[in-house]
């Protein structure tokens, strides 16, 4: 089963507006994590959530997450030309510190 | 803020040799993680390792890989005997009990 898998695949936006990415996952976790990756380069963390937490902000970005549907989202408001990225959400099996992440949104934002 | 630093950025091998890539990690971090990304793949897990010793690993992580952290600050992953289908990014990661990780820039493997 696929843990982590977002949608939609691929985003294509005016600057400006907000861009909503979705998470689903299949298996109960203790933690979720949105993470940016511009092409051919590292992955950036941008904010951790706590199966015990329903939202968490962070400049822009705004993730929520609920446990009873097994899905997070991930909110980019007034989005800029260098928010294009892939954005992967990357959850934990409940146990132990590994991450298996989702194949990622693929973000464009036209200037 | 505290990076996480992997070198080298890009290493080309020839098929069949070993190959070590290293990483320094957060200081103050006790996780250490490696995970690899195929290009236009998802990242995988690939091993983690706390305490000196690995205490989780994927299917993936078969007899040819091993980690090591050989002093107080190195963490490295050996490819023993490359082979074309390793060519991928690999990114090394830290964390400390909060769970958050903090990645490298990673290495980009290309086994020819």
């Amino acid at each position: 089963s696929q843990q982590g898998e977002e949608d939609p695949q691929a985003l294509s936006i005016q600057e400006g507006e907000n861009a909503t990415m979705n998470c689903s996952y299949k298996t109960s976790i203790n933690n979720l994590q949105w993470y940016r990756q511009n092409s051919g380069r590292g992955l950036v963390h941008l904010i951790l959530i706590r199966s015990n937490e329903r939202e968490k902000h962070s400049g822009r970005l705004r993730v929520t997450l609920d446990t009873s549907k097994k899905s997070s989202s991930l909110l980019i408001t007034a989005s800029r030309a260098a928010d294009t990225a892939s954005y992967f959400c990357a959850t934990d099996k409940g146990q132990g510190f590994s991450f298996i992440f989702g194949k990622g949104t693929r973000l464009l934002v036209k200037p | 803020e505290p990076e996480v630093t992997q070198t080298p950025s890009h290493q080309v091998t020839q098929m069949g040799q070993e190959v070590i890539l290293r990483c320094v990690p957060i200081s103050n971090h006790l996780y250490f993680y490696w995970y690899r990304q195929i290009l236009g793949q998802k990242v995988e897990f690939l091993v983690s390792f706390y305490n000196n010793e690995i205490s989780e690993k994927s299917e993936i992580f078969d007899d040819q890989f091993s980690v090591e952290r050989p002093d107080g600050s190195n963490f490295t992953l050996k490819i023993r005997s490359t082979k074309l289908e390793d060519s991928a990014m690999y990114f090394c990661a830290s964390s400390d009990i909060s769970g958050g990780y903090t990645f490298g820039s990673g290495t980009r493997l290309t086994v020819v």
